[in-house]
């Protein structure tokens, strides 16, 4: 069975610049989730999506932070514009219905210049 | 709100049982979680806990007290391949799992 699939792996831009991250989450999981994680630190939740609704969105930053899952499949996570503050690694997870075990994709790591 | 403490930073030696606590303070609970996560990489699910006790898999043993809303994970016959940073996480209400901040594991020979 194939994971949570994410790309790209790595990116590099600089602020004020636009970015999009793409995540594929298991298939047949319909809640799906993005993470954030900064270095030693645990991941925080952005969004959280069952089936195509967003049913937690409550620390996305939403001035510069948007995000989709058409068709409650593969979801995208956009930052326009990006700012220093967001060199991360954004994580991706889904689970069967969201009362189960989280699995995670690889991760994007941003770096902001 | 929800409030997770663990250590830091712990060291242990191979071969040797290692504890790591965390302590938890939220409002609504489901269940905990532990992950591991070597630098680098994804978190991986190692254990999930709805009722007090101790469950055991393996070298891995995660135990519960809601009522003091504690847990700990006990890694026994520590391994080098051990060292990594391992997240509690607990599922409150609304089915939010919020993770703590990490405890990172370096096993030593």
């Amino acid at each position: 069975e194939a994971g949570v699939v994410q790309s790209p792996r790595y990116k590099i831009i600089e602020k004020k610049q636009p970015v999009a991250f793409w995540c594929n989450p298991i298939s047949g999981h319909n809640t799906l989730y993005w993470y954030l994680q900064n270095l030693g630190q645990g991941p925080e939740l952005l969004i959280r999506y069952e089936n195509e609704e967003a049913v937690d969105d409550s620390q996305l930053p939403k001035d510069r932070f948007s995000a989709e899952r058409l068709k409650g499949v593969d979801s995208t996570l956009k930052i326009q514009p990006a700012e220093l503050g967001d060199s991360a690694v954004y994580l991706c997870a889904s689970s069967p219905n969201g009362l189960e075990t989280q699995y995670f994709g690889p991760g994007t790591r941003l770096l902001v210049l | 709100g929800q409030n997770i403490d663990q250590p830091t930073e712990m060291t242990a030696t191979e071969g040797a049982i290692v504890q790591i606590n965390c302590t938890y303070q939220t409002s609504g609970f489901n269940g905990l979680f532990w992950y591991q996560q070597h630098a680098g990489e994804a978190p991986t699910f190692l254990s999930y806990n709805v009722l007090d006790g101790l469950e055991e898999k393996g070298r891995f043993s995660s135990f519960l007290s809601r009522s003091k809303g504690y847990s700990y994970l006990l890694l026994k016959e520590l391994q080098m391949k051990d060292s990594a940073s391992y997240l509690c996480a607990v599922e409150g209400g609304y089915q939010k799992v919020t993770f703590g901040t990490g405890t990172k594991l370096q096993v030593i020979p």
